[in-house]
């Protein structure tokens, strides 16, 4: 099965700073490569997402790369704002229902 | 409409007793899928389904049921609960790729 691998585990950055999160996937077949934001006590939240015959996504602050080649894709979030910490997953699926999680990636945004 | 609808929200269970988590979509969804989060682990798939009477195993399925008699609803039943079942539980829809998460049940078991 699919196995996604994300880096780092945590991040501390300063306001107004750019946060870069990273991720592999193990599956050639995987298509989708989702991300979502999820706060504490709360449900995960898609925040943008990539399609395999896609290189790069932006949508205001937020933009997702992908390297189908070197099976990785990133998260960048520029100009961090306090409203941006929260636990990040990335996640990855050759088919639709069976969507395969990173351990998750803890941003906490310093004032 | 109120997407993906899960009940209890908080649940605490003693060993080997058997519970039901209940998920409801109201979006029409072909697919639900069932995710355990425990801490530094993300989101583990247990079962998910891809229409109504068509259900199979994710990761780690072992110690859960499901069904899909009907397109809205897909419940998770824990057969003899365990200790090692403790997490949160979220339900989740999707119509092709976009999931929909439930606000999750968080169950533990003494």
């Amino acid at each position: 099965g699919e196995n996604v691998e994300q880096h780092p585990s945590t991040l501390s950055v300063q306001e107004g700073d750019s946060a870069v999160i990273k991720c592999t996937y193990s599956d050639s077949a995987s298509n989708y490569f989702p991300w979502y934001k999820q706060e504490l006590g709360k449900r995960p939240q898609l925040i943008i997402d990539i399609r395999s015959n896609v290189g790069e996504k932006k949508d205001q602050r937020i933009a997702v790369t992908l390297n189908k080649t070197a099976k990785h894709f990133s998260l960048h979030i520029t100009e961090t704002q306090p409203e941006d910490s929260a636990v990040y997953f990335c996640a990855a699926s050759p088919w639709a229902p069976k969507l395969s999680f990173g351990a998750g990636t803890t941003v906490t945004v310093r004032a | 409409n109120a997407g993906v609808t899960q009940t209890p929200k908080f649940q605490v269970l003693k060993t080997g007793q058997s519970m039901t988590l209940q998920c409801a979509q109201d979006m029409n969804h072909e697919y639900m899928s069932w995710y355990r989060q425990d801490p530094g682990m993300g989101l583990r798939l247990i079962h998910y389904s891809v229409g109504a009477g068509i259900t199979d195993q994710g990761e780690v399925p072992n110690g859960y049921n499901v069904s899909r008699s009907t397109t809205e609803d897909f419940p998770l039943r824990l057969l003899s609960a365990a200790p090692s079942q403790t997490s949160v539980y979220f339900c989740a829809s999707s119509d092709s790729y976009g999931y929909t998460f439930g606000s999750g049940t968080r169950l533990t078991v003494v």
